[in-house]
C-alpha cells in the first residue's frame, strides 16, 4: 500500500483565491511527522510546514497551514492567497520510526495560479 | 549563503561512463540522503549516511556507490552508466534526530542525462 497519496495530479487556482492540496497516509505507528514541500519549475525542493502526530494544533507557517485530520489519515496543504509565484509540485512527504525514519513522498501535485 | 549544495548542476554523458556528484552541506548535520526523482517527479531515497555510516542502503544497482568522506560530504559515483540512469538526483541532510522531527532540507539537484 501506498504510504502517502496525493489524488490530485493538477490544480488551477485564481490568484488572490485559497487552495486545499489533498495528502492521505498510512501508517500503524502512532507516532510520525508530515511534511510539505514545494518544488518549482527551476527545480529545488523547498521545505514548507511540519506537523507532528502529537501536535494538539494545525501547523501554519505564513500562508501556508495544515489542515490535520489524524481520525481520516489526512494532512492537507492550504494556501491562502495565492500567488502567482505559487506554482510549482507540491509533495506530500511522511517520516516514521518503524521504518527507520525512513521520508516517503507522494507522487505530488502540479498547482498553476492563474492571473 | 547555501546551505545544501551540489555540484554539478547539469551532466551529459554517454552511456557505459563512470561519473561522479558531489554534495556538502554546511548546516551542522549529522545525516545525508541521495534521492533519484524520475520523469514523472516521483522521489525515491537512494541511501541515507549517518556521520560517515551508511544506515539506509535502498534497492538499487550497485553501479551507484556513496562516499562520505566526512559528515558534511557526501559523494555519490555511478559506474557504466545508462539510459535508465537519466534522472534529477538530489542530495538532502537532516541533523539526524532519533524522532519523527527531523526535517531535511535538499540541495538544488543534479540533471544527469545519459545519451
Amino acid at each position: 500500500a501506498q504510504k502517502i497519496t496525493q489524488t490530485q495530479p493538477g490544480m488551477f487556482v485564481q490568484e488572490k483565491e485559497a487552495v486545499t492540496l489533498d495528502c492521505t497516509y498510512d501508517t500503524s505507528d502512532p507516532s510520525y511527522g508530515l511534511f510539505w514541500y514545494k518544488q518549482p519549475s527551476s527545480g529545488e525542493m523547498i521545505f514548507l510546514i511540519y506537523q507532528g502526530s502529537y501536535d494538539q494544533q494545525n501547523a501554519t507557517e505564513g500562508r501556508y497551514s495544515l489542515n490535520f485530520q489524524k481520525a481520516r489519515k489526512s494532512a492537507n496543504l492550504v494556501i491562502s492567497a495565492s500567488q502567482l509565484g505559487d506554482s510549482a509540485m507540491y509533495f506530500c512527504a511522511m517520516r516514521e520510526p518503524n521504518t527507520g525514519n525512513q521520508f516517503y513522498f507522494g507522487t505530488g501535485t502540479s498547482l498553476t495560479v492563474i492571473p | 549563503d547555501t546551505a545544501v549544495s551540489q555540484t554539478p548542476k547539469y551532466l551529459v554523458t554517454q552511456m557505459g561512463n563512470d561519473k561522479s556528484i558531489k554534495c556538502e552541506q554546511n548546516l551542522g548535520h549529522d545525516t545525508m540522503y541521495w534521492y533519484k526523482q524520475d520523469s514523472k517527479k516521483f522521489l525515491k531515497i537512494m541511501f541515507s549516511y549517518n556521520n560517515k555510516e551508511l544506515i539506509i542502503n535502498e534497492t538499487v544497482p550497485n553501479r551507484f556507490s556513496p562516499k562520505s568522506p566526512d559528515k558534511a560530504h557526501l559523494n555519490l559515483h555511478i559506474n557504466s552508466l545508462e539510459l535508465g540512469d537519466s534522472a534529477v538526483y538530489f542530495c538532502a541532510s537532516s541533523q539526524g534526530l532519533a524522532g519523527v522531527t527531523d526535517t531535511q532540507y535538499f540541495g538544488p539537484g543534479t540533471r544527469l542525462t545519459v545519451l
